[in-house]
């Protein structure tokens, strides 16, 4: 089974510039997750989507992200424009189903698309 | 919202001899705790999680273990090996969103 895909896998910019990420979940996954992982800390959820529907995006600065997921499948998020504390590694994230906390809806990550924004 | 705290934030251990990693969360209805190892360069993957109807859970040289009434769950990894030296994450969650600790870099020495 292959596992969730992200490109690209490195991308560095200048402050103020835009940038977009790309992600394709596990097939048939449900449920997918955009996580942002500054250096030394655990994952931050940034937003969560079941199907192509919105769950839970508190996180996200909206001033700045966004995300879509076209067709309930693949996904991308972008920043524009970006700030030096943007600097990090975006990973992407699928579950079979949403609440995490049921059995079968266990969340894999894909490798993470490292930011640096100078 | 929950918290999640991870001790200790380094480890170091003699190949072979057992390492072990606790984490208290803040949310009593927290249910389900899963563990992540990151390597360099890499996605975390799940290695091993726990539900709140079940204390204790081992897979080959991994266990989990669960104490509710404390708020804590530990990981513990016997007979380590050089390939288990990376990042270790602990989450827990209600159900949504997932909440990490802030990891645990473990390093084995051979």
């Amino acid at each position: 089974e292959a596992g969730v895909a992200q490109s690209p896998r490195y991308k560095i910019i200048e402050k103020r510039q835009s940038v977009a990420f790309w992600c394709n979940p596990i097939s048939g996954h449900a449920t997918l997750y955009w996580y942002q992982q500054i250096l030394g800390q655990g994952p931050k959820l940034l937003i969560q989507f079941q199907n192509n529907g919105v769950v839970d995006d508190s996180q996200l600065p909206k001033d700045r992200f966004s995300a879509e997921r076209l067709k309930g499948v693949d996904s991308t998020l972008k920043i524009q424009p970006a700030k030096l504390e943007d600097s990090a590694v975006y990973l992407c994230a699928s579950s079979l189903g949403g609440g995490g906390s049921r059995a079968g809806y266990e969340q894999y990550f894909g490798p993470g698309t490292r930011l640096t924004v100078t | 919202g929950e918290n999640v705290e991870q001790h200790p934030s380094t480890l170091s251990v003699q190949e072979g001899d057992s390492a072990v990693i606790k984490c208290t969360y803040s949310d009593s209805a927290s249910n389900y705790f899963p563990w992540y190892k990151q390597e360099l360069g890499k996605g975390p993957q799940l290695i091993i999680d726990i539900r709140s109807n079940v204390g204790e859970k081992k897979d080959q040289r991994i266990a989990v273990t669960l104490n509710k009434t404390a708020k804590h769950f530990s990981l513990h990894i016997t007979e380590t090996q050089p390939e288990d030296s990376a990042v270790y994450f602990c989450a827990a969650t209600r159900g949504t969103p997932l909440v990490f600790g802030k990891g645990t870099r473990l390093s084995v020495i051979a």
